[in-house]
């Protein structure tokens, strides 16, 4: 069965400091993988995807990047953090299915990166 | 601006009673998905519709979709304490590339027994 693991469950962060977060996916070949921002009680903001190691879209200008270094594993990065980019952080995959057939998105247990 | 609504944003109800969710949007979509969503948790799918005029039901939890596909509601019978969480639904426009999901603001419900 797959599974996805994502941490650390929760950080606290001063301003102007490093971010990384760290996603892996189990028991399936080549996911796509995403990485979504939550407002508290809102709904899910698509920041990167990737299809592929090393293929990175990103979905919206912010103080953020990730990479995708091995085929089931994602990351989150920053080198400079700022206030605004508080929230609750979370990981997906779903299956790499042709684009006319519709997948599922598997979800991490998600990050609360709090920066201070 | 959002590409999918959702209303209400809060729902309180008692145990027993009956809802409706609404998620609505101005484009077309080839599919659309229902997740809820647990507090620290990651959303779990719920159901996928992909055909106008579509009904899907799970257990007490009834999916339509819109016939133009511009639109899905869920209707909950007898909502139960269990029911409680954000539902969120989300969905692929159609001529997009198929990883651009995009998520509504979701629905926060909250059952009281």
């Amino acid at each position: 069965s797959q599974t996805i693991h994502q941490w650390p469950a929760t950080l606290v962060q001063p301003v102007g400091s490093p971010l990384s977060l760290e996603c892996t996916v189990e028991g399936t070949s080549n996911p796509n993988l995403y990485w979504y921002r939550q407002a508290a009680g809102r709904g899910l903001q698509l920041l990167f995807y990737s299809v592929g190691i090393g293929q990175i879209s990103s979905e919206v200008p912010q103080n953020l990047s990730a990479s995708r270094p091995q085929d089931r594993q994602f990351i989150l990065s920053s080198k400079k953090l700022l206030l605004s980019d508080s929230g609750f952080y979370l990981c997906a995959w779903s299956r790499p299915l042709p684009p006319w057939l519709d997948t599922e998105a598997f979800f991490g247990q998600g990050t609360r990166l709090t920066v201070v | 601006t959002q590409l999918l609504e959702q209303s209400p944003q809060f729902l309180s109800i008692q145990e027993g009673e009956n809802l409706t969710v609404y998620c609505n949007s101005s484009s077309v979509f080839s599919s659309l998905q229902w997740y809820r969503q647990e507090p620290g948790e990651g959303p779990v799918l719920l159901v996928t519709v992909v055909t106008g005029g579509e009904v899907k039901k799970l257990k007490r939890l009834t999916f339509q979709f819109g016939d133009a596909r511009k639109d899905s509601s869920l209707h909950i019978t007898a909502a139960q304490p269990g029911d409680t969480g954000l539902y969120l639904c989300a969905g692929r426009r159609e001529q997009t590339s198929y990883d651009k999901v995009i998520f509504g603001p979701g629905t926060s419900l909250s059952v009281i027994p």
